[in-house]
């Protein structure tokens, strides 16, 4: 099965900082998509990416994928307390269900006002 | 905008017993999902749903478990006798696609506690 590690575990930053939130798959990546979560609530569909080099963005927040590396980054410009959350990345293969989803272990964001 | 709506937002059942959790996913969309999370751990899929039978299951979706559309907007997770590791966020989604493109829409989660 796939898995999907996501470094850092944690990040505490200053509002108005940028920062980078990395998913590295065990297995090629066909497709990936980034959620928000905040603690103890549903998944908020962030975006996904389906194409080495692909990069979208929403907002401040910015995503790529490198099908060679099978790595995706999150980046968050000029962070903003309403930017905190857990920060998930799941896979899924083109071929089968988009629902069968692994999902990383998530990333925790505090911003600091 | 539309939303994936769960009920109850939480649920405490003595082991042994039988509880339902019910979704009504957005009403156009055809893919339907139950996920779980075990507080502290990853998001972890059960099953999906489409044309009203099981399409896919993981491990964890044994005889305990069963889904169910019963009429044109609802959707249930039934687990059939609780255990105490059934304890958990339970997540329903939808997506309108199969590939899910634009992404599917998650509910705000049903918490269940197992006593």
């Amino acid at each position: 099965s796939q898995e999907l590690e996501q470094s850092p575990q944690s990040l505490i930053v200053q509002e108005g900082k940028n920062l980078t939130i990395n998913c590295t798959s065990s297995k090629t990546l066909y497709g990936l998509y980034w959620y928000k979560q905040k603690y103890g609530e549903g998944l908020i569909f962030l975006m996904m990416l389906q194409k080495g080099g692909e990069e979208k963005s929403h907002e401040k927040i910015t995503a790529k994928l490198d099908e060679k590396k099978q790595q995706s980054s999150l980046h968050i410009t000029a962070s903003q307390p309403s930017h905190a959350g857990i920060y998930l990345c799941g896979a899924a293969g083109f071929n089968t269900n988009a629902g069968k989803s692994t999902f990383g272990d998530g990333t925790t964001l505090t911003v600091k006002p | 905008e539309p939303e994936v709506t769960q009920t109850p937002s939480h649920q405490v059942t003595q082991m042994g017993q039988e509880v339902i959790l019910r979704c009504v996913p957005i009403s156009n969309h055809l893919y339907f999902y139950w996920y779980r999370q075990i507080l502290g751990q990853k998001v972890e899929f059960l099953v999906s749903f489409y044309n009203n039978e099981i399409s896919e299951k993981s491990e964890i979706f044994d005889d305990q478990f069963s889904v169910e559309r019963p009429d044109g907007s609802n959707f249930t997770l039934k687990i059939r006798s609780t255990k105490l590791e059934d304890s958990a966020m339970y997540f329903c989604a939808s997506t309108k696609e199969r590939e899910a493109n634009y992404g599917y829409t998650f509910g705000s989660g049903t918490r269940l506690t197992v006593v």
